[in-house]
């Protein structure tokens, strides 16, 4: 079955550093990948797609990786800052081809 | 007003109690979708609806019965809950049901369960 990992701790850096986050998945061949951002009883919000052909996105800080044979996309926040502190989610598609499959979510505090 | 919204943000309800969740979007989009999110559990993927049709139910209990009466709405209705019920449920809509498409969140109704 589909499956999608993303750092089960959480993750604490200082602010200005670069934060990294990881998304691994198995038994998928999606066409695209996105990212959301959760904060603490709010719905998630939209950041960033890729798209399987791309190997790199950026919008502002936030830069993310696509590489499909490792399986793997890497999420960077480039000098973080306390409001980046939330949950950040990686959705790929199912493979019914619409909707999204989401992972846990990793946990990201910045702090001053 | 703007983006997706539902209602009512909190509910506590019994197990024999029937109540139902709202979801309105003001967005134009055609697909909408119902998620539950645990605690320490990836959202789940309930129901899609798509231009007011169901295309998806996720082996859903029936105690949970979904309605699109139009593009704009979309409601779940409740019925004899169970206490692992208790979950925080997200409403979504995206342009269209692609995959590829953006998905916008409500802010969620947290449902207690007791």
């Amino acid at each position: 079955s589909q499956k999608i990992e993303q750092n089960s701790e959480a993750l604490n850096i200082q602010e200005g550093k670069t934060a990294t986050l990881t998304c691994n998945y198995t038994n998928y061949s999606p066409a695209y990948l996105q990212w959301y951002r959760q904060d603490p009883g709010r719905g998630p919000v939209f950041l960033l797609l890729i798209r399987e052909n791309e190997k790199e996105k950026r919008k502002e800080r936030l830069k993310v990786t696509f590489d499909t044979t490792l399986k793997q996309s890497l999420f960077h926040i480039t000098a973080s800052q306390p409001a980046d502190s939330a949950t950040y989610l990686c959705a790929l598609e199912k493979n019914s081809g619409y909707a999204l499959n989401f992972g846990k979510g990793t946990s990201l505090l910045v702090t001053p | 007003e703007t983006g997706v919204t539902q209602t009512p943000r909190h509910l506590v309800m019994g197990m024999t109690n029937k109540k139902s969740l709202k979801c309105e979007q003001h967005l134009g989009h055609n697909a909408m979708y119902w998620y539950k999110q645990s605690a320490k559990k990836p959202l789940e993927l309930m129901f899609v609806y798509s231009l007011e049709e169901r295309v998806e139910n996720n082996s859903v209990p029936s105690r949970f019965s979904p309605e699109c009466p139009n593009s704009s709405h979309l409601f779940l209705h409740l019925h004899t809950l169970q206490p692992e019920d208790s979950a925080l449920y997200l409403c979504a809509s995206s342009q269209d049901r692609d995959s590829a498409d953006t998905q916008y969140f409500g802010p969620g109704t947290r449902l207690t369960v007791l």
